[in-house]
């Protein structure tokens, strides 16, 4: 099945600093991703979904200018988390359909996460 | 997008089959059933998804009922690999849609 890659895989930052996550998608183009949020021992909560050569779309409740997000091409989408707090730490998750699957049938194909831990 | 009510947890026995429900009584007809399942610090996994008719893979098999209000995923065998949280997800057929997990069914198979 289709790749999906995030770096880093873990960080570390300190109270009020910014970081940046990537999300890839390896062996397909993805016109759209998805981010989202799991606390621990919680399910996974949408953040937002990115959109290539457009703005993204938050879901309620999901500050935009705290959590940017670029989409500036067909394999590559990233979040940054502007002026981290702790209560920021978090697993966070990408998605990615391909941009050559259509209809209900397509399939989301996930990345394995980033551990951020602020401190 | 329909809401979906699972078990927050079972066991199984290690080589004996799995069976993880599913209610979404309030499904609409043009929304499919997508069976995901993340194991530990791990992205989720696609396993299986249908409309109305059973289907089955190499992973698992999807049976749902005919008025489509719930539905059983299957894993045949199971391993200790096995061991994750399965969520059952209820998505529209729009492009571009977005998957909103529930709490999802963690499983625990057992030596």
């Amino acid at each position: 099945g289709a790749v999906v890659s995030q770096h880093p895989s873990w960080v570390i930052c300190k109270s009020g600093t910014s970081v940046k996550i990537e999300c890839r998608s390896l062996d397909f183009q993805a016109t759209t991703m998805f981010w989202y949020r799991q606390f621990p021992k919680q399910s996974l909560m949408l953040m937002a979904t990115s959109n290539e050569g457009s703005k993204a779309t938050y879901e309620q409740g999901v500050e935009k200018d705290k959590f940017l997000i670029n989409h500036a091409s067909l394999t590559l989408s990233t979040l940054t988390v502007t002026s981290a707090h702790p209560e920021d730490s978090s697993f966070y998750i990408c998605s990615a359909r391909d941009l050559l699957s259509s209809g209900p049938t397509y399939e989301q194909y996930f990345g394995p996460g980033t551990r951020l831990t602020v401190t | 997008d329909a809401k979906t009510t699972q078990p927050p947890s079972m066991d199984c026995a290690e080589g004996r089959a799995a069976n993880l429900p599913c209610n979404h009584s309030t499904i609409s007809g043009n929304e499919y059933v997508y069976w995901y399942r993340q194991i530990h610090s791990q992205g989720p996994q696609y396993i299986i998804h249908g409309l109305k008719n059973n289907e089955t893979n190499e992973m698992a098999s999807l049976i749902i009922t005919e008025d489509r209000k719930s539905s059983t995923l299957i894993l045949p065998h199971a391993t200790l690999r096995d061991t994750a949280v399965y969520y059952c997800i209820v998505r529209a057929f729009v492009n571009f849609n977005k998957f909103y997990f529930g709490s999802g069914t963690k499983l625990n198979v057992k030596p």
